[in-house]
């Protein structure tokens, strides 16, 4: 099946640092999406994108669908100590079909 | 407004009992989708439904049924639980936009299972 690597795994940083994770796929999709994962909860939808080159901004953070439709990056500014969590890519390669990849995550940690 | 929500939130269960996760959603979303997730891994999609009465396999079904009788709820069903189905498993609900589904998931808060 389809499968997203996403990198980096993990990333300690300093508050106020700017944090960029990325996911690449071997195979095209038609909609990124961009989530966060609180401890004990499930995860939140940040960002959706849907044309490829699309650069769209949700307060702090901005993400991009990647020309070749087959990655995406996510990017947080002036990191705050809430900023912790676990973020995930997705992958929708079939808007008729229902389903998402998701990517294994990114684990933030902010240093206040 | 509730959004999606998932009980039990914990369960433990013996080698070889079967139990129902419930999941149950008032956004009037056509698509609902279970997944699984293991420590340290993305989620894992189990079964998804399209609409009452339709439901198809994800990636890992195995031991695992659905039914979608309403809209509202998507029931999935471990007949004979494993040490393996240990797992945090994640009910979530999309909507369809322009004759599509937008991919953009609700997620309940989970339901932790161990299988001892």
């Amino acid at each position: 099946g389809q499968q997203l690597n996403q990198s980096p795994q993990s990333m300690f940083i300093q508050e106020g640092e700017d944090v960029s994770m990325n996911c690449t796929s071997s195979s095209i999709f038609n909609t990124w999406l961009w989530y966060k994962q609180d401890p004990g909860e499930g995860p939140v939808l940040l960002i959706a994108l849907y044309k490829a080159g699309e650069l769209t901004s949700n307060g702090r953070l901005t993400a991009q669908f990647g020309i070749t439709r087959k990655d995406s990056f996510l990017n947080i500014s002036a990191s705050i100590p809430s900023d912790v969590g676990i973020y995930f890519c997705a992958g929708q390669a079939n808007t008729n079909a229902g389903k998402s990849t998701f990517g294994d995550g990114t684990t933030l940690t902010v240093k206040p | 407004n509730a959004g999606v929500t998932q009980t039990p939130k914990f369960r433990i269960l013996k080698i070889g009992q079967s139990m129902t996760l419930q999941c149950t959603q008032d956004m009037n979303h056509n698509y609902m989708y279970w997944y699984r997730q293991d420590p340290g891994m993305g989620l894992k999609l189990i079964y998804y439904s399209v609409g009452a009465g339709i439901t198809d396999k994800g990636e890992v079904p195995n031991g695992y049924n659905v039914s979608r009788s309403t809209t509202e709820d998507f029931p999935l069903r471990l007949e004979l639980a494993a040490p393996s189905q240990t797992s945090v498993y994640f009910c979530a609900s999309s909507y369809s936009q322009g004759g599509g589904d937008t991919g953009e998931l609700f997620f309940g808060e989970g339901s932790r299972l161990t299988v001892l």
